[in-house]
């Protein structure tokens, strides 16, 4: 059973206009969440965390929101700019237990 | 040159080989992890380590061999390679991670993929 989902497999975006890619967890004893982007051929690069203290993180144009009590947390892209298509990952972890989700890819058209 | 480096970059091996991926960071981060990235499966967590000879099982484990007897090295083994373990492999490290703050990023390599013929 997954313990990170991304049920949404891609998602295309206009440029200027804003990105939120969702991502849901099973497991409550997650302590933290993150969410990385990857480009072809590349590894996944960091862009945002949160604590599973905090509901909003912010970081320039990208936002982390997490809703614990129903196990959803949300990243949003503003303004979303063709350089930020790539696949986004979601991430969750407990003590180095580091889950990814499937991926969403993200499509930003100028 | 400092980061977290995989090798080799491309591997192409026989059905019944042993084969071992390299992984090797230079930031002395206690935690590494591997993981694979296939299609519709996004990336799966095969084994982590939290320290030098400490290692745990992930999502994914069978068919995997890995070591941690220096902190900077994390070595994954195939023992007897199959078909279903063509994919692509990558390394990370990271520091602290599990702590209740907002969480240290893992760092990731730039990936081995790997074809069992």
């Amino acid at each position: 059973d997954q313990q990170v989902k991304q049920n949404s497999p891609s998602l295309s975006v206009q440029e200027g206009r804003i990105s939120i890619l969702n991502c849901d967890y099973t497991n409550s004893m997650f302590d933290y969440f993150l969410w990385y982007k990857k480009y072809p051929a590349e590894g996944p690069t960091f862009l945002i965390s949160i604590s599973s203290i905090k509901d909003k993180n912010e970081d320039g144009r990208f936002t982390v929101f997490l809703n614990k009590s129903a196990k959803h947390l949300s990243l949003h892209i503003v303004p979303s700019q063709p350089g930020d298509s790539a696949v986004y990952f979601c991430a969750a972890g407990r003590q180095g237990n580091l889950i990814f989700g499937k991926g969403t890819k993200l499509s930003v058209k100028p | 040159d400092a980061g977290i480096t995989q090798s080799p970059r491309y591997k192409i091996t026989e059905t019944g080989r042993q084969v071992t991926l390299m992984c090797h960071q230079t930031w002395s981060h206690s935690y590494m992890f591997w993981y694979r990235q296939d299609l519709g499966h996004g990336l799966r967590l095969i084994y982590y380590s939290a320290a030098a000879d400490i290692t745990d099982k992930g999502e994914v484990p069978d068919g995997y061999v890995v070591s941690r007897s220096k902190t900077e090295n994390f070595p994954l083994t195939l023992e007897s390679a199959t078909r279903s373990q063509t994919s692509v492999y990558f390394c990370a490290s990271s520091d602290l991670l599990g702590t209740g703050n907002s969480g240290t990023e893992a760092f990731f390599g730039q990936g081995t993929r790997l074809t069992v013929v």
